[in-house]
């Protein structure tokens, strides 16, 4: 979607680093949502966003914290990346609803 | 939170054949949403049913959602090639305060074999 972007694309980093994913929308959509995707596990909702500084934990969140200072970004921080966090990490944004999802395309993270 | 399951997990086809796809929730929902998602990449949109809705088409999709029986389902005909992809459906419930949260089951992996 042209107006998701996540950053960065891909990454590779060691175990017990932190890292930080961004997702930048130029949609001004309230919610913003962080999905990983696992084989066999379809798609699970790490923690979202329904607001500037409105956050809530999804259903795999923890080892992760999110931060949503202004609209359009949102922050996905590993505190201490494992081999378990490695995945695919999706961003998506949502205005209302009864619209749909936007979802970027995707950041895979390799945990070494 | 509110998670729907795709059934069947995996199905493959013959091209020009028929699709169909099934999707069941747990709880009340303001709507249903039918998404695609092609190997490593985002989700597509694809179909929104509003909870007061029974059939909505959408090219060579149909969905239907019956409500009563807590369930949806999906079906693409004359099917193509380009339709092999996962399917995942999403229904949408309002949460207090007005957070709200889309969560995605496993979905559907469809092939459609030349």
């Amino acid at each position: 979607d042209a107006g998701i972007t996540q950053s960065p694309r891909h990454k590779v980093t060691e175990t017990g680093t932190p890292v930080t994913l961004r997702c930048h929308q130029t949609e001004n959509h309230r919610y913003m949502y962080w999905y990983r995707q696992d084989p066999g596990h379809g798609l699970r909702l790490i923690h979202y966003s329904y607001g500037v500084k409105d956050t809530d934990k999804g259903e795999v969140s923890d080892g992760y914290s999110v931060s949503r200072s202004k609209t359009e970004d949102f922050l996905l921080t590993l505190e201490s990346a494992t081999s378990s966090q490695t995945s695919v990490y999706f961003c998506a944004t949502w205005d209302s609803y009864n619209s749909p999802l936007h979802f970027g395309n995707g950041t895979r993270l390799t945990v070494t | 939170s509110q998670q729907g399951e795709e059934d069947p997990q995996a199905l493959s086809i013959q091209e020009g054949e028929n699709a169909t796809m099934n999707c069941s929730y747990k709880t009340s929902i303001n709507n249903l949403q039918w998404y695609r998602q092609n190997s490593g990449r985002g989700l597509v949109h694809l179909i929104l049913i509003r909870s007061n809705e029974r059939e909505k088409h959408s090219g060579r999709l149909r969905v239907t959602l019956d409500t009563s029986k807590k369930s949806s389902s999906l079906l693409i005909t004359a099917s193509r090639a380009a339709d092999t992809a996962s399917y995942f459906c999403a229904p949408s419930q309002v949460h207090q305060g007005g957070s709200e949260k889309l969560v995605f089951g496993k979905g559907t992996k469809l092939t459609v074999n030349p």
